[in-house]
């Protein structure tokens, strides 16, 4: 089976402008979580969807914002970058919402806002 | 908000050493898992304990959870140059707000 996909991996953008990152789950997979991984802040929740509804947000601008298609597959937008954005963005996805699941991670994509 | 902390930041050590990793948290939780990750690339699942679990295995794995103590310790056996990454502890709390807390990671390096 294959595992979480991301596209792009990689991504260079400028301040001010937006990007739109997105995540393919595991086949099967209904929740999908993204994650944000900064050296000084480490791994830092952003939101968790499952059937197409937003469950769950972390402590992120309105900046940040995702959705989540019909086949499970997530996007997630940041407008109007910051250079504080630069991050590996990171997400997961799991069979179902839920203490219980286990979250399995895609590779990333790393942004770099110049 | 960073919910576990690992101990030690970073630990080096020689193939076939075991090493030790800590983690401790600060709120109940419903289970505690961990995860590796190789130079900034995603995390790959290593295992899970259940908050009424005290210890489990994996392979050269061992897991253990002291509840009352709020804290998690990692035990890898024998170690490889391969076990060389990041390991990195979980809380997740339960409840309708589910979502993973991270601590900042132990980098481990092991020498050939």
């Amino acid at each position: 089976k294959a595992g979480v996909t991301q596209t792009p991996r990689y991504l260079i953008k400028t301040r001010g402008q937006q990007v739109t990152l997105s995540c393919s789950p595991i086949s099967g997979h209904r929740s999908v979580s993204w994650y944000q991984q900064t050296p000084g802040q480490g791994l830092q929740f952003l939101f968790e969807y499952f059937s197409e509804t937003q469950r769950n947000k972390g402590n992120f601008p309105g900046r940040f914002s995702g959705r989540q298609f019909s086949n499970s597959r997530s996007e997630m937008n940041v407008s109007t970058l910051e250079l504080g954005d630069s991050a590996l963005y990171l997400c997961a996805s799991s069979l179902l919402p839920g203490p219980k699941e286990t979250q399995y991670f895609g590779p990333g994509t790393r942004l770099l806002v110049l | 908000s960073q919910q576990g902390e690992e101990d030690p930041q970073a630990l080096s050590i020689q193939e076939g050493e075991n090493a030790t990793m800590n983690c401790s948290y600060k709120t109940s939780i419903n289970n505690l898992q961990w995860y590796r990750q190789n130079s900034g690339r995603g995390l790959v699942h290593l295992i899970l304990i259940r908050s009424n679990e005290r210890e489990k295995h994996s392979g050269r794995l061992r897991v253990t959870l002291d509840t009352s103590k709020k804290s998690s310790s990692l035990l890898i056996t024998a170690s490889r140059a391969a076990d060389t990454a990041s390991y990195f502890c979980a809380t997740n709390s339960g409840g309708s707000n589910y979502k993973l807390t991270f601590g900042k990671g132990t980098l481990l390096t092991v020498n050939p």
